[in-house]
């Protein structure tokens, strides 16, 4: 089975840096995802790890470390609009589902 | 592309009725998964479709049920509702790959159910 655990809530200042962090216990491993979710929006996509190491994108960048079972995401420049849930999920080693956390709730001020 | 499609948007059913929910994947996919989202919580996975078969369940009673037709679009069966199968209910399409492929998920915007 897999276990994923990530923080309920989190806050930040327009502008600021964040880092969400995701740990996570498997029993098969195949790359782990990050979603953002608004509030009755279907989550979209925002980066993927298989490998060990931080992979940028734009304004979020997202690092895994295996041996640990660690993963975090990290928004900088933060604006408004990243108010969301975070989703942390971890792809199935066989098959492409997908095991995801409670989500990280973001809310940004100004 | 029209992307992932859920129907309907919105559901009230009442206990004991019978549901069925409908998707259509993203043009290209061949893959659906259905997600269940209660609220303030992740999704949870509750079975995937391949080549017009169920290819992996999650822990979900046999209430759920599923079915993917030749076009690749899938319906979700839910029998006998009960009140805590309220939630939002997430279709992924996915184009299939080997496991060690890089194979993301696009998500639909959902169908809320209401169970009262």
């Amino acid at each position: 089975g897999q276990n994923i655990d990530q923080p309920t809530e989190m806050t930040a200042t327009e502008g600021a840096i964040v880092q969400i962090n995701c740990t996570y216990q498997t029993s098969g491993f195949n790359g782990l995802f990050w979603y953002q979710q608004h509030a009755g929006e279907a989550p979209t996509f925002l980066s993927y790890n298989v490998l060990d190491g931080l992979e940028e994108k734009g304004r979020f960048s997202s690092f895994l470390s295996r041996s640990k079972g660690y993963s975090y995401l990290l928004l900088k420049e933060l604006q408004m609009k990243d108010s969301a849930s975070y989703l942390c999920a971890v792809r199935d080693g066989r098959y492409s589902t997908l095991t995801f956390g409670k989500g990280t709730m973001l809310l940004v001020s100004p | 592309d029209a992307g992932v499609t859920q129907s309907p948007t919105h559901l009230i059913k009442t206990r004991g009725q019978q549901v069925t929910l409908r998707c259509s994947p993203k043009s290209g996919h061949d893959t659906v998964s259905w997600y269940q989202q209660a609220l303030g919580q992740g999704p949870q996975f509750i079975f995937q479709y391949y080549e017009e078969e169920e290819r992996q369940r999650g822990n979900f009673p046999d209430r759920f049920s599923g079915h993917q037709f030749p076009n690749y679009s899938s319906e979700l069966n839910v029998n006998a509702l009960l009140l805590g199968d309220s939630a939002l209910y997430l279709c992924a399409s996915s184009k299939l790959a080997g496991a060690s492929s890089y194979n993301e998920q696009f998500f639909g915007p959902g169908t809320r159910l209401t169970v009262l």
